[in-house]
């Protein structure tokens, strides 16, 4: 079976600040990761994901996510804040030999950016 | 292409009452997910369909609530007798295959509030 937790519910960072929402999963097999964000009365865009190929996975809007497997964590950054980045963010994962499985999400960190 | 689309956006019930959700995935896509969020916990996964089969139901409750994905129109996720617990939205989500990396693509949800 597979899981994530979202450590922070909420994170607030100034403008132009590093962002860092963190992600620690759990899986019995190989995962895929994804972070996905959502913006106030929208449905989930997907941000980044990774699948087993490069450990550093570079997304939308400047943000990447390194997966670090002694760690099991996969770590959303963004060196810099926009006010734009204020939203609500999801880790996910599937276990990566299960085709015709459900995507887990975490609980989500909202993350707040103040001029 | 259109997106994922979920109707109707906001719905209102109450108590007893049946609620009818729908969903209309992207062109091509034959797998739909549905979730339920509500605040401070996330989205919770509830079924999984691919056209005319579920496929995983583990997250649906085991009474009340009930979900098709016909082989003509939309998905339906289906809750009879709502109670005011009912109250959340819901997401749907759609991919063109069952591959552990696919993206979901996600409508934008309909919320139901039961009075």
């Amino acid at each position: 079976a597979q899981s994530v937790t979202q450590l922070g519910s909420h994170v607030s960072v100034s403008e132009g600040a590093l962002v860092l929402l963190r992600c620690n999963y759990s899986s019995s097999v190989p995962p895929y990761l994804f972070w996905y964000v959502q913006y106030p009365n929208q449905g989930l865009q997907l941000l980044l994901k990774y699948t087993s190929a490069a450990t550093l996975v570079k997304g939308i809007n400047g943000f990447e996510a390194e997966f670090k497997k002694s760690e099991t964590s996969f770590h959303l950054t963004k060196p810099s804040a926009h006010m734009s980045d204020a939203a609500e963010y999801f880790c996910a994962v599937r276990g990566g030999n299960q085709a015709g499985t459900a995507l887990i999400f975490g609980k989500g960190t909202t993350l707040s950016v103040s001029s | 292409n259109a997106g994922v689309m979920q109707n109707p956006r906001h719905l209102v019930r109450r108590r007893g009452q049946e609620a009818r959700l729908r969903c209309s995935p992207m062109k091509g896509h034959s797998h739909v997910y549905w979730y339920r969020q509500l605040p401070e916990e996330g989205l919770k996964f509830m079924v999984y369909l691919q056209k005319e089969n579920i496929i995983d139901e583990s997250g649906m409750p085991k009474e009340r609530f009930s979900a098709e994905f016909p082989k003509e129109g939309p998905s339906i996720l289906r809750i009879q007798q709502v109670v005011r617990g009912d109250s959340a939205a819901y997401f749907c989500a759609s991919s063109p295959s069952a591959a552990p990396g696919e993206k979901l693509f996600f409508g934008s949800g309909t919320q139901l509030s039961v009075l």
